[in-house]
């Protein structure tokens, strides 16, 4: 398996524009899970899912951020308007049902400017 | 004050040393225990996993766990300069995965060759 699959890698995008990130999570795995980290912060969970619903999103920091798992196999985390403090490295995870550890994509660098 | 404690360092030492990492926590409802390391520009990858008390060990890596004091450890015996990366504490309540992780800000260590 090639792991949980982030796209793209490196997102640099002006204040007020839409940034859509990705995510292909490993097969079989019920959770999906979103994070941001920051050097302030570290790992901050955004949302989460369970078999494609969405089971948590206080972790949403406002109603530009929103989030969608169409099916199985992907997920999207879209911002929008975009601001310059929410730069940060954006994670996706994904686990079973039973445990045992989250498997983490490579992340997404964000930089708004 | 935060649910997991960790004290982001930076710590360096030299190749061969013994290293121990530490975290501690207030929830004592946490029963599961993991260690995740993150190297730079990757996502974090679980290391270690235990549940309660105890010791585990896995080559050069111990992880130990102990509720009375709500105290976990990670030590690398012989660190190489391969162990340079960022290690991540994680903590949750139940084994499955709809059980939310708590991690700590991460310590970053650097092994000089």
């Amino acid at each position: 398996d090639a792991g949980v699959i982030q796209s793209p890698r490196h997102e640099v995008t002006e204040m007020g524009q839409e940034v859509t990130l990705r995510c292909k999570p490993i097969s079989g795995h019920d959770y999906l899970f979103w994070y941001r980290q920051t050097m302030m912060r570290g790992l901050e969970l955004l949302i989460y899912f369970n078999n494609n619903v969405p089971i948590d999103d206080s972790g949403m920091p406002e109603d530009r951020f929103s989030a969608k798992m169409p099916n199985a196999s992907f997920s999207t985390l879209k911002i929008q308007p975009s601001e310059p403090r929410d730069s940060a490295v954006y994670f996706c995870a994904s686990s079973l049902l039973t445990g045992g550890g989250y498997t983490f994509g490579s992340g997404t660098r964000l930089t708004v400017v | 004050q935060k649910e997991v404690e960790q004290d982001p360092g930076p710590l360096s030492v030299p190749e061969g040393a013994i290293v121990s990492l530490n975290c501690t926590y207030s929830n004592s409802a946490f029963q599961y225990f993991m260690w995740y390391r993150q190297y730079s520009r990757k996502g974090p990858e679980l290391l270690m996993y235990t549940y309660s008390s105890g010791n585990k060990e896995d080559g050069r890596f111990t992880a130990q766990v102990d509720k009375s004091s709500k105290y976990i450890s990670l030590f690398i015996r012989e660190s190489q300069h391969s162990d340079s990366a960022t290690y991540i504490c994680a903590m949750s309540e139940e084994e499955t995965s709809g059980s939310r992780l708590t991690f700590g800000e991460g310590t970053q260590l650097t092994v000089n060759p």
